[in-house]
C-alpha cells in the first residue's frame, strides 16, 4: 500500500476542460509538494503547500491542501497540451524520507 | 548550469551482473536520493543520505547498496541484477529537509536486466 495514493490514475481530456487531481493519505503531512514529470525527464516541483486549507494558484493551476493535512488536490482551468505530463505529488516522512504519490498521466488532446 | 548529474542514461545487464549508477551534484547539498519509477508505482524511494558519510535505508532498499564519501557524489550499486530491477532510476538532491525546499531530480537512468 502507498503512503500516498493519487487519483485518477489516468486522464485524457480536450483541449480547454478543465479538471482536478486527487492526493490522499491516510497519514499527517507538514507539507505536501507537486511535480510533473515530462518523458524522459525527472519531475520538477510546481509548487509546496504548508497550510492545512492552503490554496495556491499558478497560472491556470489552483492547489489545495485539505484542513488536516491528509489530502491535497490540483484543478486544472482550460486545460491545454502543454500540461500533459505525469503529475505527482510528494511529502516529508519520519524526518529524513521523502515520499511520492502514485502519480496522474494527464493526456490534454488539441 | 549541471544540477542533477546521472550516468549512463541506458543500461542493460544480464541477470546476476552488478553495476554501479553515477550520480553526481553541484549545488552543494546535503540530502541525496536514489528512487525508482515503475508504471502506477509513482517513485519509490531506494536510499538516501543526509551527508557525507550518512547513508539510511528508504521503502525498498533490498538488492541495491549506497555510499557517500563526498558531498557532491552519491552512486548506487546494485549486487547481483534481477529482473525485478528493471526500471528508471532517479538521483535526486535537496538543500536539506524539505519544509518548502526544491527537490531537484536528474534525467534518470533506464535500466533493463535480462
Amino acid at each position: 500500500t502507498q503512503l500516498l495514493e493519487q487519483s485518477p490514475q489516468f486522464l485524457s481530456i480536450q483541449e480547454g476542460e478543465n479538471l482536478t487531481v486527487y492526493c490522499n493519505s491516510s497519514s499527517v503531512f507538514s507539507s505536501l509538494q507537486w511535480y510533473r514529470q515530462e518523458p524522459g525527464e525527472g519531475p520538477v516541483l510546481l509548487v509546496t503547500v504548508v497550510t492545512g486549507g492552503e490554496v495556491k494558484k499558478l497560472k491556470r493551476l489552483t492547489f489545495q491542501f485539505g484542513d488536516a493535512r491528509k489530502d491535497s488536490s490540483l484543478h486544472i482551468t482550460a486545460a491545454q497540451p502543454g500540461d500533459t505530463g505525469l503529475y505527482l505529488c510528494a511529502g516529508p516522512r519520519g524526518g529524513n524520507q521523502f515520499y511520492f504519490g502514485t502519480g496522474t498521466s494527464l493526456t490534454v488532446i488539441p | 548550469n549541471a544540477g542533477v548529474t546521472q550516468t549512463p542514461k541506458f543500461q542493460v545487464l544480464k541477470t546476476g551482473q552488478s553495476m554501479t549508477l553515477q550520480c553526481a551534484q553541484d549545488m552543494n547539498h546535503e540530502y541525496m536520493s536514489w528512487y525508482r519509477q515503475d508504471p502506477g508505482m509513482g517513485l519509490r524511494l531506494i536510499h538516501y543520505s543526509v551527508g557525507a558519510g550518512i547513508t539510511d535505508q528508504g521503502e525498498v532498499p533490498n538488492g541495491y547498496n549506497v555510499s557517500r564519501s563526498t558531498t557532491e557524489d552519491f552512486p548506487l550499486r546494485l549486487l547481483s541484477a534481477a529482473p525485478s530491477q528493471t526500471s528508471v532510476y532517479f538521483c535526486a538532491s535537496s538543500a536539506w529537509q524539505f519544509s518548502g525546499n526544491t527537490i531537484y531530480f536528474g534525467e534518470g537512468s533506464w535500466l533493463t536486466v535480462v
